[in-house]
């Protein structure tokens, strides 16, 4: 049974810091996975999407990275804004075409 | 273009009433999905549909049925509320290409006591 971990469960780090939250996942047969941002009391917004056959995408300030033989994804996160302070999500599809969520990582970027 | 919406945000409920949860996306997506979010546990899959008329189990389907009458519509029912389902539901829909993004609804948070 595929599970999804996330570390640390929570971050506070003070504006402008370079920082990196981490997934892992215990099956590597995964189709993709993604990385997504929960603001308080809202929906998930979708920041990154990674294939199983890639290794990096890029988005901005943000770079996910997916290494499936060890079953690992980072997200990193360049000079970080209090605008970034939310919840962030990793997701794993695996080849049944299910979705299965990371416990999320809480990241609060002070001024 | 309003992407998915949920209809209440917000719900009280007494242990043994039913409620049904509305979820409505506007983008013409086959696939739709009820996801319940608690502390500490990130989001686990409900019931999810892949075309009209079409349901089945998630990961966590017990106490809940589900609807999926027309394509734009997918309903989560609650017959007889437990205050082990308080939680905040998600929709969700996607395309039926692989490889893509789901849409979120903003969530109904739901308290049963």
């Amino acid at each position: 049974k595929q599970e999804v971990t996330q570390i640390p469960a929570a971050l506070s780090v003070p504006e402008g810091e370079n920082l990196v939250l981490n997934c892992s996942f215990t099956d590597s047969a995964i189709y993709n996975l993604q990385w997504f941002r929960q603001d308080p009391g809202k929906g998930l917004t979708s920041l990154l999407l990674i294939q199983s056959s890639q290794r990096e995408q890029t988005s901005g300030r943000l770079n996910a990275s997916l290494d499936k033989s060890s079953g690992r994804s980072t997200l990193y996160i360049a000079a970080s804004q209090p605008g970034d302070s939310a919840t962030y999500l990793c997701a794993v599809r695996d080849s049944y075409d299910k979705v299965i969520f990371g416990p999320g990582t809480s990241l609060s970027v002070i001024p | 273009n309003a992407g998915v919406t949920q209809t209440p945000k917000f719900r009280v409920l007494k242990t043994g009433q039913s409620m049904t949860l509305l979820c409505a996306q506007d983008m013409n997506h086959e696939y739709m999905y009820w996801y319940r979010q608690d502390p500490g546990m990130g989001l686990r899959l409900i019931h999810y549909s892949v075309g009209e008329g079409t349901t089945a189990k998630g990961e966590v389907p017990d106490g809940y049925n589900v609807s999926r009458l027309k394509k734009q519509n997918f309903l989560l029912g609650l017959e007889s509320a437990a205050p082990s389902q308080t939680s905040v539901y998600f929709c969700a829909s996607k395309t039926k290409l692989a490889g893509v993004v789901q849409f979120f609804g903003p969530g109904t948070r739901l308290t049963v006591l």
